[in-house]
């Protein structure tokens, strides 16, 4: 699976939006890019995921660059609930295998 | 809370124990996972199941024995672990649909002394 660049920590005021950076440079072009969040003492979550077309859910939008090397989670408005880890994935599912490889992920805090 | 239950949620043996770890789902998906994460660190995948056949194992050690006994259970039998063994271990299942998300528990906390 290709790796993914993210930074260690970031910190996001509560109520102001967020953007999570996530590099990607090997990309190949039938990888999906996921991302997952994970809260304290909780599994993690399913956020939002894409392939060329920007996406927006319910609790996330995701920028994909037009190059996809490179790609951006944002969250429209942090509230402290967000205070997670969040894992940019690369996702091949060509073999068949459905399967999801962590990277070192963003540890976001969110200042009151 | 979620839909995919670990149990027990936390969990202390010793090093010559036999132990087993225990994740359900009830929604029809047909793929299950077990990973473990140490302290800081992301999530390792393990062990892959696939319409309750092994499909992967990410060369995790023979003291950790993965179990499907239907599509809705996972087991995991734990014996002579070391103390190194010691993590959130968690289980997560997915549908067969091409890029679907996985569902996480929120893991069983394993201490090895």
């Amino acid at each position: 699976d290709a790796k993914t660049t993210q930074p260690n920590s970031m910190e996001s005021n509560e109520e102001e939006p967020v953007h999570l950076p996530c590099n990607h440079s090997t990309i190949s072009g039938t990888d999906y890019i996921h991302w997952y969040r994970q809260l304290p003492s909780q599994g993690p979550e399913y956020v939002i995921h894409g392939l060329t077309s920007n996406v927006n859910n319910r609790m996330a939008s995701l920028a994909i660059a037009e190059d996809r090397k490179s790609s951006t989670l944002i969250l429209h408005r942090a509230t402290l609930r967000d205070a997670a880890v969040y894992y940019c994935i690369l996702r091949d599912d060509q073999t068949g295998a459905n399967n999801l490889f962590f990277g070192t992920g963003t540890r976001l805090t969110v200042i009151p | 809370d979620t839909e995919v239950t670990q149990t027990p949620k936390h969990l202390v043996m010793g090093m010559t124990n036999k132990k087993s770890l225990k994740c359900e789902q009830h929604m029809g998906h047909r793929a299950m996972y077990w990973y473990k994460q140490k302290a800081k660190k992301p999530p390792e995948l393990m062990f892959v199941y696939s319409y309750e056949k092994l499909s992967i194992n990410e060369s995790v050690p023979s003291r950790f024995s993965p179990e499907c006994p239907n599509s809705s259970l996972l087991n995991l039998h734990l014996h002579a672990l070391q103390p190194e063994d010691s993590a959130l271990y968690l289980c997560a299942s997915g549908s067969d649909v091409y890029n679907s998300p996985l569902h996480f528990g929120n893991g069983t906390r394993l201490t090895v002394t």
